[in-house]
């Protein structure tokens, strides 16, 4: 079982477009959401936490659905440094564990010139 | 800006030795986590610590697999015989403070068992 997936990718878009990049998890229990991004051979970096009333950081925005166990990010007005592998990440902390951080493959974004 | 330190960057063994990769958590970090991504494919989780004990392990994380903490600032995990599926990138995390959930990662120590 997969315990998160994501849209395979790859995404390429001119400069100035909008993306949109979508997530479902399977554990209900899950408890935290983020968007990390990754680039090429590098550590996964946090963009932004997930939260069910939403969130927006600039260009990016973030929406939680716990119900359909959906979660989405969207760039508007992607800039050539947003070129990257973008991971949904979930996190099932809780009770007497630390918790663990599931990620989906990624997918692919390339801005174009 | 604080961060999660690796080395080495890059290790390169023989099949069957011991390797010890290192980590120095964010400094008032308290949980620490190793994970690990096979070239091409996704970032899997290997064991969480805290108050120096394991708090959690994957099925990954088998009897060749252990982490210390052997002072206040390191964190190892160490592979005691190394197989060719070792190889893959080995990332630290740590957490703390007010947003325990939020891991921080370290640049990471590529391994490449021969």
């Amino acid at each position: 079982r997969k315990e998160v997936e994501q849209d395979p990718g790859p995404f390429n878009v001119p400069e100035g477009a909008t993306v949109a990049f979508n997530c479902t998890y399977s554990n209900s229990a899950s408890q935290s959401f983020f968007w990390y991004r990754q680039d090429c051979r590098k550590e996964p970096k946090l963009l932004m936490s997930v939260y069910s009333s939403g969130n927006e950081d600039g260009r990016f925005t973030a929406q939680l659905n716990r119900a359909s166990q959906y979660i989405s990010l969207l760039i508007r007005d992607s800039k050539l440094s947003d070129s990257a592998t973008y991971l949904c990440v979930v996190n099932t902390e809780g009770g007497s564990t630390l918790g663990r951080l599931y990620f989906g493959r990624g997918t692919q974004l390339t801005v174009w010139p | 800006e604080p961060e999660v330190t690796q080395t080495p960057s890059h290790q390169v063994t023989q099949m069957g030795q011991e390797v010890i990769l290192r980590c120095v958590p964010i400094s008032n970090h308290l949980y620490f986590y190793w994970y690990r991504q096979i070239l091409g494919q996704k970032v899997e989780f290997l064991v969480s610590f805290y108050n120096n004990e394991i708090s959690e392990k994957s099925e990954i994380f088998d009897d060749q697999f252990s982490v210390e903490r052997p002072d206040g600032s390191n964190f190892t995990l160490k592979i005691r015989s190394t197989k060719l599926e070792d190889s893959a990138m080995y990332f630290c995390a740590s957490s703390g403070g007010l947003a325990k959930n939020i891991q921080y990662f370290g640049a990471g120590t590529r391994l490449s068992v021969l």
